[in-house]
């Protein structure tokens, strides 16, 4: 069965500080990969997603990721945060083809100290 | 931007009572989804919809859950027979290919 790893519960990091945030994904063929951040209180928005060709994929608000298939991860990073970073965010996979489920990470809360 | 739509955004209710959850998916979209995430826990896959049908459906998703399009354009979820265990927040998602858009949410509360 398929599933995703993201083994840091909690991270904080300095505001203008470099990031990154972990996603190891177990699945039977590369899939669909994706990363979402949840503000307090707020829905799920797609920060990037991976389908194929270029491995490192560019995403809104300045945050990238980049798929290594020989370690089946696909990290987050930022250069450097912004005190509105602070948020839950979700790795997740799904089946290639499209209009298929969601597979969760467990998330990881990032704080932003001054 | 077209958005996904849920109401209420907050629902408290007595165990035992029936809830209905109501999402308003983006018009275009064919494929439409619910899950839920327990407080401090990942987000979890309860249903899949498409063709006005379940087209999947995960273990947590009992006889106390059912979906349906009564209109064409909600989309809603109804817990029969609420227990204490079916509090969470409840995201609704309409995807048209490979992007999934998610509601902001309902808060369910069982007391």
């Amino acid at each position: 069965a398929q599933s995703v790893t993201q083994p840091d519960i909690h991270i904080t990091v300095s505001e203008g500080a470099s990031l990154e945030l972990r996603c190891n994904y177990s699945y039977g063929a590369t899939p669909y990969l994706f990363w979402y951040v949840q503000s307090p209180g707020q829905g799920l928005q797609l920060l990037l997603k991976y389908f194929s060709g270029d491995t490192l994929v560019q995403g809104i608000k300045g945050f990238e990721a980049e798929f290594k298939r020989s370690q089946s991860s696909f990290n987050l990073r930022k250069p450097s945060v912004h005190w509105s970073d602070a948020a839950e965010y979700f790795c997740a996979v799904a089946p290639q083809g499209g209009n298929e489920k969601l597979t969760f990470g467990t998330g990881t809360r990032l704080t932003i100290i001054p | 931007e077209p958005e996904v739509t849920q109401t209420p955004s907050h629902q408290v209710t007595q165990m035992g009572q029936e809830v209905i959850l109501r999402c308003v998916p983006i018009s275009n979209h064919l494929y439409f989804y619910w899950y839920r995430q327990i407080l401090g826990q990942k987000v979890e896959f309860l249903v899949s919809f498409y063709n006005n049908e379940i087209s999947e459906k995960s273990e947590i998703f009992d006889d106390q859950f059912s979906v349906e399009r009564p209109d064409g354009s909600n989309f809603t979820l109804k817990i029969r027979s609420t227990k204490l265990e079916d509090s969470a927040m409840y995201f609704c998602a309409s995807m048209r290919f490979t992007e999934a858009f998610f509601g902001q949410g309902t808060r369910l509360t069982v007391v």
